[in-house]
């Protein structure tokens, strides 16, 4: 089976750029969740779509969205970067049928912000 | 809210020797809880779940944690470290609505 796949690697933008962020779920899985983890912490939920729509949000300003598509696909969009929002972002997949919630992570996408 | 909080942020020990990694969970129903490695410049690998069938629970690369209600603790263990197992380990519980609650995860270091 194919796992989950994100795209860039790595990304250098300036404060105030936009920027795009890609991932591939899992084969069989339905539902993508997305994780900042800055230097040293651990990851924090941004937050979670299933069929297409936001299923839960962490605490995250709006300018941090995001889409999902109906290959299960998913992208993180964010606005007006700040300095702070250099992290690693860590998107996940994993099957909404399953009792416990088992979610397979990608590589991530170092973002670095100038 | 859900709330995970791993004891030190560095473990050392030597090759062949014990590993412990501590994790206490802040709810009072006992979620589903999970432990990740991360390799440098890696994203996170699932090392095992616990998910209320048994309390000891089996993982890969030689890893098991135990989970206690009483102490609401899971910690993980692997009887004798292998250099390769030098890497972040992070606790992780489930926070409602499919998402993960973090620890700040636990480097550990392994001297030959």
């Amino acid at each position: 089976e194919t796992g989950v796949t994100q795209s860039p690697t790595h990304l250098i933008k300036t404060r105030g750029q936009q920027v795009t962020l890609r991932c591939s779920s899992q084969s069989g899985h339905n539902t993508v969740s997305w994780y900042q983890q800055a230097l040293g912490q651990g990851p924090q939920f941004i937050f979670q779509y299933y069929r297409e729509e936001e299923n839960g949000r962490g605490n995250f300003p709006p300018r941090f969205s995001g889409l999902q598509f109906p290959n299960y696909s998913s992208e993180l969009n964010v606005n007006a970067l700040e300095l702070d929002d250099s992290a690693l972002y860590l998107c996940a997949s994993s099957n909404s049928a399953s009792s416990y919630n088992e979610q397979v992570f990608g590589p991530g996408t170092r973002l670095t912000v100038l | 809210a859900q709330s995970v909080t791993q004891l030190g942020s560095h473990v050392s020990v030597s090759e062949g020797a014990l590993v412990l990694l501590r994790c206490n969970y802040s709810s009072s129903v006992p979620p589903y809880l999970f432990w990740y490695v991360q390799y440098p410049n890696q994203g996170l690998q699932l090392l095992l779940k616990y998910t209320s069938a048994a309390t000891l629970v089996k993982g890969i690369n030689g890893f098991e944690a135990e989970f206690k209600k009483s102490e609401t603790s899971f910690h993980l263990t692997k009887p004798s470290a292998h250099m390769s197992d030098a890497a972040e380990y992070f606790c992780a519980a489930e926070g409602g609505f499919q998402k993960l609650v973090f620890g700040t995860g636990t480097r550990l270091l392994v001297s030959p």
